[in-house]
């Protein structure tokens, strides 16, 4: 069965510091990745889509950037972050040409 | 550009069905509809999804109308764990993305 795993759950970071949250996938091959952010009281934001290693989509411009070193791995960086970076973080993998998409358990972040 | 309309909130009686509406009057015809639903601080959660056929799981049942204009989610024996916000989508088979609007606050009560 396929499993999806994001670390770390929660994290407090300064203002201006770096950022890397990653997520992985298992159990499935050349999977969509995909990077979701809610901000508080707020809906699902899509940040970032890929579709295979290397290939990442931007869907909002912003000081957050995404990579996919591996088949199976799905990583979320910034090099300095900002107050309004603060939400939860969703990392979610789908079947290619597949809308059911299956969610992690999401990264808690408050920036400070 | 929202696709999808839906009530901002809703209650409704633990044990009773809960019939949940969406209006998506611009529906194209290669646009599926899905619905989705996130408790309190987790991810969604996939429910249903149907194109023009009333759809059931053993979660829900989905009923789109013969114009495809609108479409209700049943949860047919609500109970309190369903308490979420409930995302209708529509989307192409082929789209990569999946957005999500506001949704509707689902309240079970007791």
């Amino acid at each position: 069965s396929q499993t999806i795993h994001q670390w770390p759950a929660t994290l407090v970071q300064p203002v201006g510091s770096p950022l890397s949250l990653e997520c992985t996938v298992e159990g499935t091959s050349n999977p969509n990745l995909y990077w979701y952010r809610q901000a508080a009281g707020r809906g699902l934001q899509l940040l970032f889509y890929s579709v295979g290693i290397g290939q990442i989509s931007s869907e909002v411009p912003q000081n957050l950037s995404a990579s996919r070193p591996q088949d199976r791995q799905f990583i979320l960086s910034s090099k300095k972050l900002l107050l309004s970076d603060s939400g939860f973080y969703l990392c979610a993998w789908s079947r290619l040409a597949v809308g059911q998409l299956f969610f992690g358990e999401g990264s808690r972040l408050t920036v400070l | 550009d929202a696709k999808t309309t839906q009530p901002t909130s809703m209650d409704c009686a633990e044990g009773r069905a809960a019939n949940l509406p969406c209006n998506h009057s611009t529906i194209s015809g290669n646009e599926y509809v899905y619905w989705y639903r996130q408790i309190h601080s987790q991810g969604p959660q996939y429910i249903i999804h149907g194109l023009k056929n009333n759809e059931t799981n053993e979660m829900a049942s989905l009923i789109i109308t013969e114009d495809r204009k609108s479409s209700t989610l049943i949860l047919p024996h609500a109970t309190l764990r369903d308490t979420a916000v409930y995302y209708c989508i529509v989307r192409p088979l082929n789209d990569y993305k999946l957005s999500f609007g506001a949704g509707t606050t689902v309240t079970v009560r007791a």
